[in-house]
């Protein structure tokens, strides 16, 4: 399998759950990023992580926790969202997380919060 | 801080007829600057970027753009629409300084290509 994939296309939660969203890149590249898209707004830049270390958080709840493990792999731990959380959450990678990388995106995570 | 202002949330334009979506931005610094598309139930996909050097830049399925700094612009343009050019577009922008990873994004700019 080749690009960025993530997992699971769609997911929908209670507040009081907790889930985790996955996502892989096979392209090799050393930076990993999460995005916020919501309805009428601009993308969300919420984590980046450059050589499995996080290097930008902007100001993102601490109910949502990132993980990377390694250069290939990025999580998103969810716990006691609230419903205002539903949106589309997309994975994206680049090669060194420069400022004129190319970033290469997931399909996303529709998350649905109830 | 750098901003991106897309004027038009939405642009419709018969196929064949010659699709222009604007784009400025605001940045204190030499910017770079990028457009990418959104194909619905799909994540973005690059379609062309400036970084330096000529300032009319041509990228995938005969998009272009024009980076003008005297007007704070860098408008895409496609000669003749077709169908499958409809999705969502946005354009984003990264300058030196600060934070070296934020892409700030404007907020999209939706083509309907009618038949």
């Amino acid at each position: 399998e080749t690009g960025v994939t993530q997992t699971p296309r769609h997911l929908v939660m209670g507040m009081t759950n907790k889930k985790s969203l996955k996502c892989e890149q096979h392209l090799g590249h050393n930076a990993m990023y999460w995005y916020k898209q919501s309805a009428k707004k601009p993308l969300e830049l919420m984590f980046v992580y450059s050589l499995e270390e996080r290097v930008e958080n902007n100001s993102v709840p601490s109910r949502f926790s990132p993980e990377c493990p390694n250069s290939s792999h990025l999580f998103l731990h969810l716990h006691t969202l609230q419903p205002e959380d539903s949106a589309l959450y997309l994975c994206a990678s680049s090669l060194t997380g420069g400022l004129t990388d190319t970033q290469y995106f997931g399909p996303g995570t529709r998350l649905t919060v109830l | 801080a750098q901003s991106v202002t897309q004027l038009g949330s939405h642009v419709s334009v018969s196929e064949g007829a010659l699709v222009l979506l604007r784009c400025n931005y605001s940045s204190s610094v030499p910017p770079y600057l990028f457009w990418y598309v959104q194909y619905p139930n799909q994540g973005l996909q690059l379609l062309l970027k400036y970084t330096t050097g000529a300032t009319l830049v041509k990228g995938i399925n005969g998009f272009e753009a024009e980076f003008k700094k005297s007007e704070t612009s860098f408008h895409l343009t496609k000669p003749s629409a077709h169908m499958s050019d409809a999705a969502e577009y946005f354009c984003a922008v990264s300058v030196g300084g600060g934070s070296n990873y934020k892409l700030t994004f404007g907020k999209g700019t939706l083509l309907t290509v009618n038949p």
